[in-house]
């Protein structure tokens, strides 16, 4: 079956700065990549996804870039806020998730 | 509001107990999943229901027993739970079944919060 590894597992970056969180996965035959957003306490929101006949999508200040032939995509968040302190979850369809990313945006 | 809403949000049960879980979304999705979420792991996919039909299930263990009756509500009925079985169970909803290309949006809900004891 479907594999997703996500790195890292924690990431701290200084207000304004930029945030790279990565996926890899395993099954050449998927199709549709989402990421959703978690706070604390809360369910998980899509944030943004991407199919895999694109490379890239953009939205204000998030994008995903999938490269299929290495079979790993990308979330990248920029000009970081502290409301973007979050668990980010990357998956493959909407049958495996990886294993989160603690965002934490230093104020 | 997400338009997916569950209850109980808490539940503490004992190990004997027979309990279920409710899931009802008013989206006109025509696909609904449970998720287990536990403590630092991933979001775990145990069921999906597609046009009310079983079309997916990773070999949870079958002390946990879904049913969907119709295309806007879910169950999860629960009996002799082990402590390793709590967590959060999220339940969701989208237009498509799995590998579908329309619209693969989960919506969630809030989630129960289980307890086994």
């Amino acid at each position: 079956g479907e594999n997703v590894e996500q790195h890292p597992s924690t990431l701290s970056v200084q207000e304004g700065d930029s945030a790279v969180i990565k996926c890899t996965y395993s099954d050449s035959a998927s199709n549709y990549f989402p990421w959703y957003k978690q706070e604390l306490g809360k369910r998980p929101q899509l944030i943004i996804d991407i199919r895999s006949n694109v490379g890239e999508k953009k939205d204000q200040r998030i994008a995903v870039t999938l490269n299929k032939t290495a079979k790993h995509f990308s979330l990248h968040i920029t000009e970081t806020q502290p409301e973007d302190s979050a668990v980010y979850f990357c998956a493959a369809r909407q049958l495996t998730f990886g294993s989160g990313t603690q965002l934490t945006v230093l104020p | 509001e997400t338009g997916v809403t569950q209850t109980p949000r808490h539940l503490v049960m004992g190990m004997t107990n027979k309990k279920s879980l409710k899931c009802e979304q008013h989206l006109g999705h025509n696909a609904m999943y449970w998720y287990k979420q536990s403590a630092k792991k991933p979001l775990e996919l145990m069921f999906v229901y597609s046009l009310e039909e079983r079309v997916e299930n990773n070999s949870v263990p079958s002390r946990f027993s879904p049913e969907c009756p119709n295309s806007s509500h879910l169950f999860l009925h629960l009996h002799t739970l082990q402590p390793e079985d709590s967590a959060l169970y999220l339940c969701a909803s989208s237009y498509s079944s799995p590998g579908g290309e329309r619209g693969e949006k989960l919506f969630f809900g809030s989630g129960t919060q289980l307890s086994v004891l």
